[in-house]
């Protein structure tokens, strides 16, 4: 069964400052796709970012970039410049090709301090 | 504006009530998904369904039942309440390998 670990239950950073959010999973998948999304207080499930298994680049989404180590099996997000509205609860999520059966990790609560 | 609908936002039960959970979405996906997230959990998919017709079970399907009639709707029924269906519940509708998420429904069982 495919699996997803946050092993980060809660981050802080500086207001202005980059911080980064860890992710691994398993699957025996060649072709899936990886996401994180945020959920605010008001608790909506907004997408951040997506990777495609099968791109070698890494995806970036203006402030938000991931690092992609495929054989490792990691999935990190970065967040530069951090700023107060990127306070949330930060889920990665997987899902296989062809399919949108998302397993998600546990999260990780990022708090920015002005 | 497009999007998924879910109704309602909030709901309380009685042990053993049933009540069904709503989902709309008018984007004209094939793909829609339950899930239910728990402090710590993460969310966890309950059921889904890849188009009218056609549905299948998720990681906690006990307790849950849905139906696909048509593209637009995808209802959840909870068959007999129990206080470990407490939790949030999401509805997602989905294309290419993106997901969009209804506001979600806060369910206490009592």
């Amino acid at each position: 069964a495919q699996t997803v670990t946050q092993s980060q239950p809660e981050m802080s950073v500086q207001e202005a400052e980059t911080v980064t959010l860890s992710c691994t999973y398993d699957t025996s998948e060649s072709d899936y796709y990886l996401f994180w999304y945020k959920q605010p207080p008001s608790r909506q499930m907004i997408l951040v970012i997506r990777q495609e298994a099968y791109k070698q680049q890494n995806a970036t989404e203006n402030r938000f970039s991931v690092n992609f180590q495929k054989a490792a099996k990691s999935f990190s997000l970065k967040i530069s410049d951090s700023q107060l509205g990127d306070a949330a609860m930060y889920f990665c999520a997987y899902t296989p090709g062809g399919a949108q059966k998302l397993v998600f990790g546990q999260g990780t609560r990022l708090t920015i301090n002005p | 504006n497009a999007g998924v609908t879910q109704t309602p936002k909030f709901q309380v039960l009685k042990t053993g009530q049933s009540m069904t959970l709503q989902c709309a979405q008018d984007m004209n996906h094939e793909y829609m998904s339950w899930y239910r997230q728990d402090p710590g959990m993460g969310l966890r998919l309950i059921h889904y369904s890849v188009g009218a017709g056609i549905t299948d079970q998720g990681e906690v399907p006990n307790g849950y039942n849905v139906s696909r009639s048509t593209t637009e709707d995808f209802p959840l029924r909870l068959l007999s309440a129990a206080p470990s269906q407490t939790s949030v519940y999401f509805c997602a509708s989905s294309s290419r390998g993106r997901s969009i998420f209804g506001q979600g429904t806060r369910l206490t069982v009592v």
